[in-house]
């Protein structure tokens, strides 16, 4: 089936480092791929996307690229900051099934 | 204006007790979703209601009945509740089924005693 694996969490780094959270995905077909943040307290925000193989999202300084060969989406920021920090779900859509399905979400703590 | 909106924020009931969430969109989206959220931060889809008809149903008890009097609300109603439905409730909309972009609200926090 149709599912969504991330790097286990907390990851807590100093502000100004470089940040790395490994998704990878199982999916039939194509499907479209996600990040979404969730602030303390707050519902999920769609942070970047990408529909198709080879696509780069970026939003905010964070860039993730659709790798069909190794069937991943890893989020990369160059520089965090202690505004970051927040729970991270990546997530896949197949319109077949018309559905999101999360990744098991990845805190991020970043520390001044 | 908040796009996605839920009520209430947090609700706190017995045991055995029925309680609703209501969910209100503004965006003019035909399609939407209920979520829950565990206490690992695991999110999963429940419900999905396209322009009031019921699309999604996952594999959810039978105490949780969704409702959809138009297309800008869909409200939840649980009967009987148990411990572990216990939880973050999370609304969202998209402009269409097949759209991949959801809107979510800010969630309904709800502890049952």
């Amino acid at each position: 089936g149709n599912s969504v694996t991330q790097m286990e969490g907390p990851v807590t780094l100093s502000e100004e480092a470089f940040l790395t959270i490994n998704c990878t995905y199982t999916a039939t077909g194509y499907p479209s791929l996600f990040w979404y943040v969730q602030y303390p307290g707050e519902g999920l925000q769609l942070l970047l996307k990408a529909t198709k193989a080879d696509d780069k999202g970026s939003n905010k300084g964070f860039e993730a690229t659709y790798r069909k060969e190794t069937t991943s989406f890893h989020l990369e920021k160059g520089s965090v900051q202690v505004s970051d920090s927040a729970v991270y779900f990546c997530a896949l859509f197949y319109n077949q099934g018309g559905k999101l399905i999360f990744g098991q979400g990845t805190e991020l703590s970043v520390k001044p | 204006d908040t796009a996605v909106s839920q009520t209430p924020k947090y609700l706190v009931t017995q045991m055995g007790n029925d309680k609703s969430i209501k969910c209100e969109q503004n965006l003019g989206h035909d399609t939407m979703y209920w979520y829950k959220q565990d206490s690992k931060k695991f999110l999963k889809i429940m419900f999905s209601y396209n322009n009031k008809e019921l699309i999604i149903n996952e594999t959810v008890p039978n105490r949780f009945s969704p409702k959809s009097p138009d297309k800008a609300h869909l409200n939840l109603h649980i009967n009987s509740l148990e411990l572990g439905d216990s939880a973050v409730y999370f609304c969202a909309s998209s402009q269409e089924a097949g759209r991949e972009t959801q809107y979510f609200g800010p969630g309904t926090r709800l502890l049952v005693l």
